[in-house]
């Protein structure tokens, strides 16, 4: 089946550096890799879509000079947190849909947990 | 823009009753159902979906209904196991343009306990 590797599991920085999470498509090619960010005991809210080779498309209020997204290739894409504050402490979770299945589902990565202190 | 709400937020049952959550959307051209499980500390997991061409889908003690001129959609569990214990979220995505790049938009999760 699809799967979706999200690497680190588990981060902790300082304020003030940037940390960089990978998301990695294995089987299959990837349209379209969306960002999730969930805080404690809340849904998943879209922080942004990003397109294989092309600029992210952000939600509203997310800042695009913060949160980076690069989708280099069909199978990687990254988000990362730039000049990170202990208010970015939270649960981050990409998706990837499948590339040439008609609304094809999202398959999660398992989630990058990351602690600014 | 799409909004999912979710219900109830927080479900108790008892091992072998069964359990639904319910999940109303606002956008008409959603078409496209996705459930999703959410173990402690771990990432979503899709456990079924459903899209617009279909009223009903089920898959062992997993079911999941479409009612698309009320827009909304259910999530049915029977027989549940301890193991079903878990947080539940719908979503609902349109597509975009030609491709299918549409965003799931999530409802706000249901944490289900089943008691043994």
């Amino acid at each position: 089946g699809a799967v979706v590797s999200q690497h680190p599991s588990r981060v902790i920085c300082k304020s003030g550096t940037s940390v960089k999470i990978e998301c990695r498509s294995l089987d299959f090619q990837a349209t379209t890799m969306f960002w999730y960010r969930q805080f404690p005991k809340q849904s998943l809210m879209l922080m942004a879509t990003s397109n294989e080779g092309s600029k992210a498309t952000y939600e509203q209020g997310v800042e695009k000079d913060k949160f980076l997204i690069n989708h280099a290739s069909l199978t990687l894409s990254t988000l990362t947190v730039t000049s990170a504050h202990p208010e970015d402490s939270s649960f981050y979770i990409c998706s990837a849909r499948v590339r040439d299945r008609a609304m094809g589902e999202a398959f999660f990565g398992q989630g990058t947990r990351l602690t600014v202190v | 823009g799409e909004n999912v709400e979710q219900h109830p937020s927080t479900l108790s049952v008892q091992e072998g009753d069964s359990a639904v959550i319910k999940c109303t959307y606002s956008d008409s051209a959603s078409n496209y159902f996705p459930w999703y499980k959410q173990e402690l500390g771990k990432g979503s997991q899709l456990i079924i979906d459903i899209r617009s061409n279909v009223g009903e889908k089920k898959d062992q003690r997993i079911a999941v209904t479409l009612n698309k001129t009320a827009k909304h959609f259910s999530l049915h569990i029977t027989e549940t196991q301890p193991e079903d214990s878990a947080v539940y979220f719908c979503a609902a995505s349109t597509r975009s343009g030609s491709g299918n790049t549409g965003k799931l938009i999530f409802g706000q999760g249901t944490t289900l306990q089943v008691k043994p």
